[in-house]
This record gives C-alpha cells, structure tokens and sequence, in this order.
C-alpha cells in the first residue's frame, strides 16, 4: 500500500500569510495527486488534481505542485475563508489519504 | 450544479449490515463513476470503494473487500453501499461522491452522514 504523510499536521497562521502544506509518499504516485478542503457540514470540495492542475472555480490563490513522491499544496495570501483541514489523496492505483492539516487562524 | 445527498440510518447495532444511498440530482448518472469514502472521528479519509454507471465496472478497498458491497440503479440516479457485520470500528462519517472518468480523484461530495455503530 501506498501512504500518504502531510506535514505540519497543524498550522496556525493569519489572513494574508502565504503557506504551504506538504504531502509525502511512500513510492512514487508521479503527478496522481489530489488536494481536498474540508469543513465541518459541508461538503469536501476538491481544490487541485494532477498534482498541479486547478480544478474550476476554485481561487487562483490556489496552487499545487511535486511530482514522484513529494508534493505541497501553496495558498498565496490566506482569506477568512480558507481555515479549513486540507488532505492529499494519490489515485495511482487504490487510493489513499494523507492524515490531514488542520489550518488554524493565529 | 451536480449536488450528491447521502441517507439512511445514523445508527446501527454491531454485528448488523450498514445501507447509505446517495442521490445524484442536478447532472447524469451516467458517463461517471461514483464512490463511498468514510472518516472515523479523529482519522483520515478511507476509500471504500467505486462504481461506474452501468454497475459493470466495481473496485473496492482491499481492507473491506470482504464486507462491502456497492451498487448503482441508473434509473433512480441513486447508488448504494452496504457494509456488513459492522464493528464500532466502521463509526465514521460516510461520504458519497462523484470520481472523474479519466483519473481517480473525486471531482463533487456529498455533505456526509454520520453512522454510530451501538454495540
């Protein structure tokens, strides 16, 4: 089986700041990588596929990248709206979830 | 908008078959495939397992292989899972979804329904 790691598994930051979230995996994925945003009652909404390709609608702050095993999700300027718990997904053959990055408001 | 909704009972005593139905409603069945993911409280995503629309095409996680079963009914826009012989260990969050034809992300979400296994 393949895993999926993401650091940091917590991240306190303020609205403005740019941040990025890592995913690792155990064996190379190459660009089969998704990002998700989850809050509590809402429906998960898929952000990023293809490890860089952004999915429409979503904010161009948004931005994915990594290839092979080592992947970051970068948001540019943090909105109000973006504290949330963001996972990674691989789909290169079953497919599996990264623990999870819960960004806090600081 | 493609909106998917989850139902069925919140509680299920162990040892019992769990049954969720998700509807598809603002966009065809057809043409995708569709899938169950789960998230027991405090831990990550798990793939369940997925079907294309004609119910021809099924994969299932291999650590619940023996447990589950998904199905589609194209003509109520509707596909189902059931799990059986539920352990408090299968408590979670249990998501329907829409996985893309070409690649194996999960492009629209259902907003989740919470299943407690009572012992």
């Amino acid at each position: 089986d393949i895993q999926m790691t993401q650091s940091p598994s917590t991240l306190s930051a303020s609205v403005g700041d740019r941040v990025t979230i890592t995913c690792r995996a155990s064996q190379s994925i190459t660009i089969y990588l998704a990002w998700y945003q989850l809050k509590p009652g809402k429906a998960p909404k898929l952000l990023i596929y293809d490890a860089s390709t952004l999915q429409s609608g979503v904010p161009s702050r948004f931005s994915g990248s990594g290839s092979g095993t080592e992947f970051t999700l970068t948001i540019s300027s943090l909105q109000p709206d973006d504290f949330a718990t963001y996972y990674c997904q691989h789909y290169n053959s079953y497919y599996t979830f990264g623990q999870g990055t819960k960004l806090e408001i600081k | 908008q493609v909106q998917l909704q989850e139902s069925g009972p919140g509680l299920v005593k162990a040892s019992e078959t769990l049954s969720l139905t998700c509807t598809v409603s603002g966009g065809s069945i057809r043409s995708y495939y569709w899938g169950w993911i789960r998230q027991p409280p405090g831990k990550r995503l798990e793939w369940i397992a997925y079907i294309n629309y004609s119910g021809g095409i099924t994969n299932y996680n291999p650590s619940l292989k023996s447990r589950v079963t998904i199905s589609v009914d194209p003509s109520k826009s509707q596909f189902s899972l059931k799990l059986t012989s539920v352990t408090a260990a299968d408590t979670a969050a249990y998501y329907c979804a829409r996985r893309v034809t070409r690649g194996g992300y999960f492009d629209y979400w259902g907003q989740g329904s919470l299943v407690t296994v009572s012992s």
